[in-house]
């Protein structure tokens, strides 16, 4: 079973579309993250959920809104898409919000490109 | 605020060689340091933290890692590579005052060469 799963794992979108990114996982954990990771392979967070509540949010457009229905899911949507979004987006997560653990589990990314 | 250099892009070694990746970071007080490794197409998966005590780390696969507070520096280093090893190596570092987020450096490529 895999632990942190995202959908879809490649996604090729026009500029101007509005696309969403899912994410599941099974390990039971309070808290979800979703990463960019640009070209030059640097990842940056940009969002964190604690049992579904919005507890990390970066300097992120408001294009993107994140949305966590249950604490096993946390999905993406992107409006508007523009080309500087092509990236690929992880997600993961851990047993809670505090960082005693140390540990995240990835999920194994996806890849948004934008024409 | 934190933040995390990791100094060399990428390094090429010979099946064998002993491996060291450098790690700087930038933190007014104690941070927690983590290793994560992303294999091509994959996710990353932690390699060892370090949060208090005993200065070197073990973790997986065979890799250890050193903080050195006077170097603010948090090296990972592997005796012996083997061809399995070849991947982008992420140092990180976090804090419960940052908001428990995870910084990450910008990673290097590790290619081992037969």
């Amino acid at each position: 079973d895999t632990a942190v799963s995202q959908t879809p794992k490649y996604l090729v979108t026009q500029m101007g579309n509005d696309k969403s990114i899912k994410c599941e996982q099974n390990l039971g954990h309070d808290t979800m993250y979703w990463y960019k990771q640009d070209s030059k392979k640097f990842l940056k967070i940009m969002f964190s959920y604690n049992n579904k509540e919005l507890i990390i949010n970066e300097t992120v457009p408001n294009r993107f809104s994140p949305k966590s229905p249950d604490k096993a899911h946390l999905n993406l949507h992107i409006n508007s898409l523009e080309l500087g979004d092509s990236a690929v987006y992880f997600c993961a997560s851990s047993q809670e919000a505090g960082l005693l653990t140390g540990e995240l589990f990835f999920g194994e990314g996806s890849r948004l490109t934008v024409l | 605020a934190q933040s995390v250099t990791q100094p060399d892009i990428h390094i090429t070694v010979s099946e064998g060689a002993s491996l060291e990746l450098r790690c700087n970071y930038s933190y007014g007080a104690t941070p927690y340091l983590f290793w994560y490794v992303q294999s091509p197409g994959q996710g990353l998966q932690l390699l060892l933290k370090y949060f208090s005590g005993d200065t070197l780390v073990q973790g997986i696969k065979g890799f250890e890692a050193e903080f050195k507070r006077s170097q603010s520096s948090f090296n990972l280093r592997k005796p012996s590579v083997h061809w399995s090893d070849a991947a982008e190596y992420f140092c990180a570092v976090g804090a419960r005052a940052a908001g428990n987020k995870l910084t990450f450096g910008g990673g290097t490529r590790v290619l081992v060469k037969p």
